[in-house]
């Protein structure tokens, strides 16, 4: 069975932290990965992964793959109020347009 | 561009009754998709469409239905709502390379 399993599940930092989130992944076939950013509506698209090693940058946040190992890590430098928020994984099951999400890491920061 | 749009934005239905969920979108993206989102669950694909025509099932496809008559617009019908459907749907659409989707504001069904 295809599975996406996010950690942790929540955490609470104070402003001006960083925060590491992880994603790891056992799918069938690996296309790519993606993460996403849910506030209080729709999630909106941060990142695509998919080869190793190729650290993606935007900003305070960034991303990076490990395919040998199965995971991705989310990095946030000095974090904002404004970064609260539910952080998405999912990956993109080559041969189909599937995706399958984790169940996301509840972010909190503290002014 | 409007985007993705999703109507209604509540809905309360009694168990046994039947609607549809409408989605459209201006992008014309080929693929879209159905999620429904319960907590602690993350998000489950119900159904997906990569052209007018073309639907298929994803991890959660019992109890909807699906069509793609136009482009534009992705309906979901739930045939006979259950309490277990009690949850929040979004929509989402990309083009055919399938990365970057963009969801709908999503509806939030209760099924008394």
């Amino acid at each position: 069975e295809d599975k996406v399993v996010q950690s942790p599940l929540s955490l609470v930092v104070h402003e001006g932290d960083t925060v590491t989130l992880n994603c790891s992944y056992e799918v069938t076939n690996f296309r790519s990965l993606l993460w996403y950013k849910q506030e209080k509506k729709a999630p909106t698209f941060l990142f695509m992964l998919t080869s190793s090693g190729i650290e993606k940058k935007s900003g305070r946040l960034s991303s990076i793959l490990d395919k040998k190992e199965l995971f991705s890590i989310l990095n946030i430098t000095a974090t904002q109020t404004g970064d609260s928020a539910v952080y998405l994984c999912a990956v993109l099951l080559s041969g189909t347009y599937k995706y399958i999400f984790g169940t996301g890491t509840r972010l909190k920061v503290l002014a | 561009n409007a985007g993705v749009t999703q109507t209604p934005k509540f809905q309360v239905l009694k168990t046994g009754q039947s609607m549809t969920l409408q989605c459209a979108q201006d992008m014309n993206h080929e693929y879209m998709s159905w999620y429904r989102q319960d907590p602690g669950m993350g998000l489950r694909l119900i159904h997906y469409s990569v052209g007018a025509g073309i639907t298929d099932q994803g991890e959660v496809p019992n109890g909807y239905n699906v069509s793609r008559s136009t482009t534009e617009d992705f309906p979901l019908r739930l045939l006979s709502a259950a309490p277990s459907q009690t949850s929040v749907y979004f929509c989402a659409s990309s083009n055919v390379q399938g990365y970057e989707q963009y969801f709908g504001p999503g509806t939030r069904l209760t099924v008394t």
